[in-house]
């Protein structure tokens, strides 16, 4: 079945880059994208950026100056780097498969991530 | 960026009511409108895509419908199950967006 698990630090020290992994499973990511997606608590969702099938990528204009997403097919994974991170990146942070479009059909359970001193 | 606006906040119905969440959209975004549950602690759940389409699984006492740039989903009959937060999300251009929410809450 189709399965998508979030990886990395739960802390990060302010200024530093943040590296999260997504790793897939029950479907490829040459013929699917994958969105990273995160929450603040209490708050709605905002689209991050996606890794589209054939290897592009889109990022919001928001993050785009701090954000790379890459992925490595050989192993399932697709990675999220964002750098000078601030307190107000704190949030739940979430790896999804998108359906043609920018509807998001398959999350991974998310990871927490905390950005203090 | 296209805004989504969700109306109400939040919601406190009983059990077997008709439930209606609102969502309008800051521009026009045709059919490609989305929404997701999410129970606490877990991550969002696609119900409906291109406005009325359910996802798989989803039960067909949900239901999606526009007029002009607003939409809306209905639960004919509310469920215990059903409880928990219900975003928009529009997925007609880049960036997609997400509405504020609506917390669903029993009475």
């Amino acid at each position: 079945q189709v399965q998508l698990k979030e990886s990395g630090p739960g802390l990060v020290q302010p200024s530093e880059t943040l590296s999260l992994t997504c790793t897939v499973s029950g479907f490829s990511l040459t013929s699917y994208s994958v969105s990273w997606v995160r929450q603040p608590s209490g708050k709605g969702p905002e689209w991050m950026g996606r890794m589209w099938y054939d290897g592009d990528t889109a990022y919001n204009s928001a993050l785009k100056s701090r954000l790379s997403i890459s992925r490595d097919t050989s192993k399932n994974q697709v990675f999220l780097k964002m750098n000078s991170l601030q307190t107000d990146d704190t949030g739940t942070y979430y790896c999804t498969r998108a359906l043609p479009g920018y509807n998001f059909d398959y999350w991974g359970q998310g990871v927490m991530v905390t950005v203090s001193s | 960026d296209i805004q989504m606006t969700q109306s109400p906040a939040s919601l406190s119905a009983s059990l077997e009511e008709i439930v209606t969440i609102t969502c309008q959209a800051s521009q026009n975004i045709g059919n490609w409108l989305a929404w997701y549950q999410q129970k606490p602690g877990k991550s969002p759940q696609l119900l409906i895509y291109g406005t009325t389409s359910l996802a798989d699984g989803v039960p067909s006492r949900f239901s999606g419908s526009r007029s002009g740039t607003q939409y809306s989903l209905k639960i004919s009959r509310l469920q215990v199950e059903d409880i928990g937060i219900y975003y928009c999300q529009q997925a007609s251009s880049t960036p997609p967006t997400f509405g504020g929410g609506t917390k669903l809450e029993l009475k």
